[in-house]
């Protein structure tokens, strides 16, 4: 089956600690996202990359960190320098980032929660 | 700047039909999209549309576009319990096609 998955579904971090989640599909995408979901404000674009070992800033992407070294997986640090990090993070993908529809799949999203 | 507008809640009868409203700003979109959020999973893709087009249907789900004003909405027919979710709207817009989203519409079906 092909998809995108996103591990873990829930996870639990204590204040001042990285936290990397994870983001797998195995669409042949080209392109790939993560955004933050808060209750009312909508998706935030955090960072998206269009190929492998590039990525550009989201909206949001201050104390957040990723990497694309392979095109099937692009995941997100949360870093200590995120003041608000608890949020529910989407992961996405679209076959490319210009041109056509470049429609994005969604992942099933991970919430993080900081304690 | 690039902005897309939704009310925020709906409430319809199950048979009845439901109606989402969606309206942006940048006329140079080239897609519009909708999307379905269950509680606590990933948005899920409903349909989209290209700029060229007035309508889309696809079973229960028709799409209708007013480029003049930039209106864009869902409608659902025979609304079921299932159908309760929020509902996405997105632009693909400028030269980058970066998504543009609204905020979502919350749809609660009651029987």
């Amino acid at each position: 089956d092909g998809g995108i998955t996103q591990s873990p579904k829930y996870l639990f971090r204590k204040e001042g600690q990285n936290v990397t989640l994870s983001c797998e599909q195995n669409l042949n995408h080209d392109a790939m996202y993560w955004y933050r979901q808060d209750p009312g404000q909508g998706l935030r674009l955090i960072y998206y990359s269009q190929i492998v070992n590039d990525f550009q800033k989201g909206d949001i992407a201050e104390g957040y960190s990723v990497s694309r070294e392979k095109k099937e997986s692009f995941p997100l640090t949360v870093t200590s320098a995120q003041k608000n990090p608890t949020a529910f993070y989407l992961c996405a993908s679209s076959i490319r980032s210009s041109g056509s529809s470049d429609t994005q799949y969604f992942g099933p999203g991970t919430r993080l929660t900081v304690l | 700047g690039e902005d897309v507008e939704q009310s925020l809640f709906l409430s319809v009868r199950e048979g009845d039909s439901s109606v989402i409203n969606c309206t942006y700003t940048d006329s140079s979109s080239t897609y519009l999209y909708w999307y379905k959020q269950e509680p606590g999973a990933g948005l899920q893709l409903l349909t989209y549309i290209f700029s060229n087009m007035d309508m889309k249907q696809d079973q229960r789900l028709t799409v209708l576009l007013n480029k003049k004003d930039k209106h864009l909405s869902l409608r659902i027919a025979d609304t079921q319990t299932g159908d309760s979710a929020i509902y996405f709207c997105a632009e693909a817009a400028g030269n980058n096609r970066k998504l543009i989203w609204g905020l979502g519409t919350s749809l609660a079906v009651n029987p």
